[in-house]
């Protein structure tokens, strides 16, 4: 089984422009969650889905915004990108229930603003 | 707050034991998980224990859980140079998860 994939792998944005992430999750998954790692830290967490709405937001501002499909994959949008947007975004999937909660992640993007 | 706490960095010789530690704040966490993160990839989870169990054993790892002391440890027996990577103690649950800084472990020879 496929685990998360996300795309691109590697993005180069400059300040002010806008960028939108994509995540498919583990098949039968329904809730995705997304997280920021800023070079040196630990993830931060952004958002999380689940069947499609909005479960969890963390402290981020609103030029930061996500979606998720009737399949189960998401997007994440970052609008007037800044400096400090730099980061490897990580998206993660899960199954309410199962057997630990565990949180699956996939390989993240990287993006890069200039 | 929640909050996340570990020592930044570990240095051991390799077939050594390494113990990483961990305190938290959140003490509504259903499950306390270990992840691992080897350079420029996503997070792998490592093991992890229920929360009212004490101490796990999986393989060369040894997870103990104070839970009145809100501490978590990782014990990882015969250290290898493959286990050189960034080790993360997050608390929280399948919605949302608190990560600390993270312990850097280098295995040297």
């Amino acid at each position: 089984d496929a685990g998360v994939t996300q795309s691109p792998t590697h993005l180069i944005k400059t300040r002010g422009q806008q960028v939108t992430l994509r995540c498919s999750p583990i098949s039968g998954h329904k809730s995705v969650s997304w997280y920021q790692q800023v070079l040196g830290q630990g993830p931060q967490f952004i958002f999380q889905y689940y069947e499609k709405e909005e479960r969890g937001r963390g402290n981020f501002p609103d030029r930061f915004s996500a979606r998720q499909f009737p399949n189960y994959s998401s997007e994440l949008n970052v609008n007037a990108l800044l400096l400090g947007d730099s980061a490897l975004y990580l998206c993660a999937s899960s199954s309410p229930g199962g057997d630990n909660n565990e949180q699956f992640f996939g390989p993240g993007t990287r993006l890069t603003v200039l | 707050g929640e909050d996340v706490e570990q020592s930044l960095f570990l240095s051991v010789r390799e077939g050594d034991s390494s113990v990483i530690n961990c305190t938290y704040t959140d003490s509504s966490s259903t499950y306390l998980y270990w992840y691992k993160q080897e350079p420029g990839a996503g997070l792998q989870l490592l093991t992890y224990i229920f929360s009212n169990m004490d101490m796990k054993q999986d393989q060369r790892l040894t997870v103990l859980l104070n839970k009145k002391d809100k501490h978590l440890s990782l014990r990882i027996a015969d250290t290898q140079t493959g286990d050189s990577a960034i080790y993360f103690c997050p608390s929280g649950g399948y919605n949302k998860l608190i990560f600390g800084a993270g312990t850097r472990l280098a295995v040297h020879p």
